[in-house]
């Protein structure tokens, strides 16, 4: 149980084009979805957190114009990229955390997306 | 200063070797600590998490104290398999995590 898929793993793109990169929990309903970024030999980096239903929540120095979240069901949440550019080129992450009743912090991640902007 | 901090390694040990690590958190206010591991080019899977008694998973025991702000893991017996990237994994209570960059673990034969 408890797994999260992500489409494409894998992508290339020319620089100005829109990407965008889906999240799905295929066998549990998640109220919260994370997006994280992941550059060479460093931590992930939360991007913004998703609710069903509602804006998403973005980190400080995340621009929400350009990486665009859409959580539009509990099991589908969705990252687009606008306008990409080279330095955009990095490993894209989600996670979701189970709808639960209690505190639960635990997160499953998806696969991750591998974006490539030329 | 990081919230979370992690000694990058790399730790080469042999097989059979015992391999412990440490992480720093800057929060008093954590609540929740996870152990994660990272294989290369894959996303972090959940190894354990670790609570205030300690506590251990087969070859893999987690510490936590509280007073220092540190999380401990040690590795028995390590296996080929066991190399990876141990990633440390703090939550503050509002479920977001914060994570360390890593500690880098390889096992030789």
């Amino acid at each position: 149980g408890a797994v999260v898929s992500q489409h494409p793993s894998r992508v290339i793109c020319k620089s100005g084009t829109s990407v965008k990169i889906e999240c799905r929990s295929l066998d549990f309903q998640a109220t919260t979805m994370f997006w994280y970024r992941q550059f060479p030999k460093q931590s992930l980096m939360l991007m913004a957190t998703s609710n069903e239903g509602s804006k998403a929540t973005y980190e400080q120095g995340v621009e929400k114009d350009k990486f665009l979240i859409n959580h539009a069901s509990l099991t589908l949440s969705t990252l687009t990229v606008t306008s990409a550019h080279p330095e955009d080129s990095s490993f894209y992450i989600c996670s979701a955390r189970p709808l639960v009743a209690g505190h639960s912090y635990e997160q499953y991640f998806g696969p991750g997306t591998r974006l490539t902007v030329t | 200063r990081k919230e979370v901090e992690q000694d990058p390694g790399p730790f080469n040990v042999p097989e059979g070797a015992t391999v412990a690590f440490n992480c720093t958190y800057s929060n008093s206010a954590s609540q929740s600590f996870f152990w994660y591991r990272q294989d290369c080019r894959k996303e972090p899977k959940l190894l354990m998490s670790v609570y205030s008694s300690g506590n251990e998973d087969g070859r893999f025991t987690a510490q936590l104290n509280r007073a220092s702000q540190y999380i401990s893991l040690l590795i028995r017996d390590s296996k080929l398999s066991d190399s990876a990237t141990y990633l440390c994994v703090v939550n503050h209570g509002d479920y977001k995590l914060s994570f360390g960059a890593g500690t880098t673990v390889t096992v030789r034969a």
